[in-house]
């Protein structure tokens, strides 16, 4: 199956700032990623779709313009949280899906202080 | 409302003994279920997987099970082994032609040695 790399694992960032947090798929070419966010002990919960050379579907309740989602290449998709608050604190994964089914990255830890 | 339920939050069982992990879910358009491994600060991996079309699918240790009817899966592992302690999603996917996947919120299975 793919490899999936997400980068960075961890981010401790101040309130007002921004965060970017990268998805790389390694050898396979994705079309699409998806970007998931899971709060402790709750289920990983799909943000929104990441498509190449177009716009991300975004989940409802997802706000486009806090999660900022760019998929210029096959391999690389990015999700920027911007202007992050306290409350944006959980861990982001993304994930490729591929003919073997899906394949995720390793997460981020983000903590908003 | 949640579509894919696990009501148990947590799971121990004894080195050697079957573990089954629940799974039910309420809507009806889901036609393929999966089941994953995730250890703390990783992302999720793919375990195993059943269409609806099945009732049953095994590999090595693991089985799942479905049951249309009552839309409720379940995951046998059968020796339970110290190294499966982990938490296990189950998630459920419509297909046809949607990739989105829809998780529980987790098992935490404890095998004791």
């Amino acid at each position: 199956g793919a490899v999936v790399s997400q980068h960075p694992s961890r981010v401790i960032c101040k309130s007002g700032t921004s965060v970017k947090i990268e998805c790389r798929s390694l050898d396979f070419q994705a079309t699409t990623m998806f970007w998931y966010r899971q709060f402790p002990k709750q289920s990983l919960m799909l943000m929104a779709t990441s498509n190449e050379g177009s716009k991300a579907t975004y989940e409802q309740g997802v706000e486009k313009d806090k999660f900022l989602i760019n998929h210029a290449s096959l391999t690389l998709s990015t999700l920027t949280v911007t202007s992050a608050h306290p409350e944006d604190s959980s861990f982001y994964i993304c994930s490729v899906l591929t003919g073997y089914g899906y394949t995720f990255g390793s997460g981020t830890r983000l903590t908003v202080v | 409302d949640q579509q894919v339920k696990q009501n148990s939050p947590s799971l121990s069982v004894q080195e050697g003994r079957i573990s089954i992990l629940n799974c039910d879910y309420t809507n009806s358009m889901f036609d393929y279920f999966l089941w994953y491994k995730k250890y703390p600060a990783e992302g999720p991996t793919f375990l195993i997987s059943i269409s609806s079309i099945k009732d049953k699918n095994e590999d090595g240790r693991f089985t799942v099970f479905l049951n249309k009817s009552a839309k409720h899966l379940s995951l046998h592992i059968v020796p339970s082994q110290p190294g499966d302690s982990a938490v296990y999603f189950c998630a459920a996917t419509p297909g046809a032609g949607s990739y989105q996947l829809t998780f529980g919120k987790g098992t935490k299975l404890s095998v004791i040695p």
